[in-house]
This record gives structure tokens, sequence and C-alpha cells, in this order.
């Protein structure tokens, strides 16, 4: 199975600030990774995937890269509705996994 | 509009059996994969499978905690998607989610249901 690691497990961060999440891979998956926004007790949301595509209606701070091994989801200027926990996903192969999360709060 | 809603959560036994229901509208069911995807109280999110379409013959993949005890089905004509589970043990106790999901170059899990919760408890 393709684990997935994200970095940091937890942010804080304050309004304004431009915030990085990594997730590396144990093994390449191209391009087929997502991420997801969940707040809690709400299902989570696609913002990205193929690593960099913005899902259409999310907003154009959010944005991915990466391929093969190492992604990063950037935040450029955070705002109050972006504090949440944020996943990775691969789809590269079965079984699909998430990374273990990554929790954003305000400083 | 495209709409998910998971129903037939609950409270069962370890080592019973329960039948969650995913309600889909606003697109066309039959044309998507369909995945499920669990969170244990207080966890991350956990793949649980797949189904595919028409297309894919309607197969099915599994993660490795419920192969052989999980089975997922579709109705096409009534817009359902059913995750039958068998051999419930206390840690099957989650959040139980539907996504539609898009495969290929532009793999996502893109709608997500509320959720329905099944807690196996004694």
């Amino acid at each position: 199975d393709i684990q997935l690691t994200q970095s940091p497990s937890f942010l804080s961060a304050s309004v304004g600030d431009r915030v990085t999440i990594t997730c590396r891979a144990s093994q390449g998956i191209r391009s087929y990774l997502a991420w997801y926004q969940q707040k809690p007790g709400k299902a989570p949301e696609v913002l990205i995937y193929a690593a960099s595509t913005l899902q259409s209606g999310v907003p154009s701070r959010f944005s991915g890269s990466g391929s093969g091994t190492e992604f990063t989801l950037t935040i450029s200027s955070l705002q109050p509705e972006d504090f949440a926990t944020y996943y990775c996903q691969q789809l590269n192969s079965y079984p699909i996994t998430f990374g273990q999360g990554t929790r954003l709060e305000i400083k | 509009e495209v709409q998910l809603m998971e129903s037939g959560g609950g409270l069962v036994q370890p080592g019973g059996s329960l039948r969650l229901s995913c309600a889909a509208s606003g697109f066309t069911f039959s044309d998507h994969f369909m995945d499920w995807v669990r969170q244990a109280p207080g966890k991350g999110l956990e793949w649980v499978g797949r189904i595919r379409d028409k297309g894919s013959g309607y197969t099915t993949e599994y993660a490795a905690s419920v192969k052989g005890r999980f089975t997922i089905s579709r109705d096409n004509s009534k817009n359902l998607l059913f995750l039958q589970m068998n051999s419930l043990k206390t840690e099957d106790t989650a959040v139980y989610y539907c996504a539609r999901s898009r495969h290929g170059s532009e793999s996502r899990l893109d709608y997500w249901g509320q959720g329905t919760l099944v807690t196996v408890s004694s």
C-alpha cells in the first residue's frame, strides 16, 4: 500500500499568512493526488486534483504542486474560513489512501 | 444539483450486520464510479471501497480492513448505492460517507454525502 505522510500534522497561523502543507508518498504516484478540506462536523470538500488543478468554485488562493512522491498545498493568504483540517489522497493505485491530516488553527 | 444522501446508520452489536444506502440525484448515476469513505470519531479519513460504472462492469475494490466483510453494490434503476457490512467489529465505528468518484487523469471524489454514523458496541 502507498503511505502518504503529511507535514506538519498541526499548524498554527494568522489571517493573511501564507502556509504550505507537504504530502510525501512512499512510492511514486505520478500526479494522482487530490487535496481536501474538512471542517468540524462536515464532509470533506475537494480543493485540488491532479496535484495542481483547482476544483471549480475553489478560491484561487489555494494552489497545489508536485509530482512523483512530493506534493504541496499552499494557501497564499489565509482567510478565517480556511481554518480546518486538510487531507491529501492518492488515487494512483489501490487501495486508495489518505494522509493523516493537517489541522490548521488560528494563532 | 448533485446530491448524495446516506441512510441506514445506527447502533449494532459486534458480529452484527448493517446495510447503508446512498441516494444520488442530479447526475447520471450509472455513468460514475462511487466510493465509500469512513472516519472514526476524532480520526482521519479512511477509504473503504469503490464500485465502478457500467462501462467498467460495475466491478469493485476494497480496503484490506473490510475485504471479505463489506460488499458494495448499486441499483442504477433507483440511483442507489449500498454498503453491506457484515461481521462488524468495534473498530468499524465511524461516520460513513458516500462520494462520487471521477477517475482517470482527473481522479478525485468531487461530491460527498453528509455521512451516516455507525456505532458497533455491545
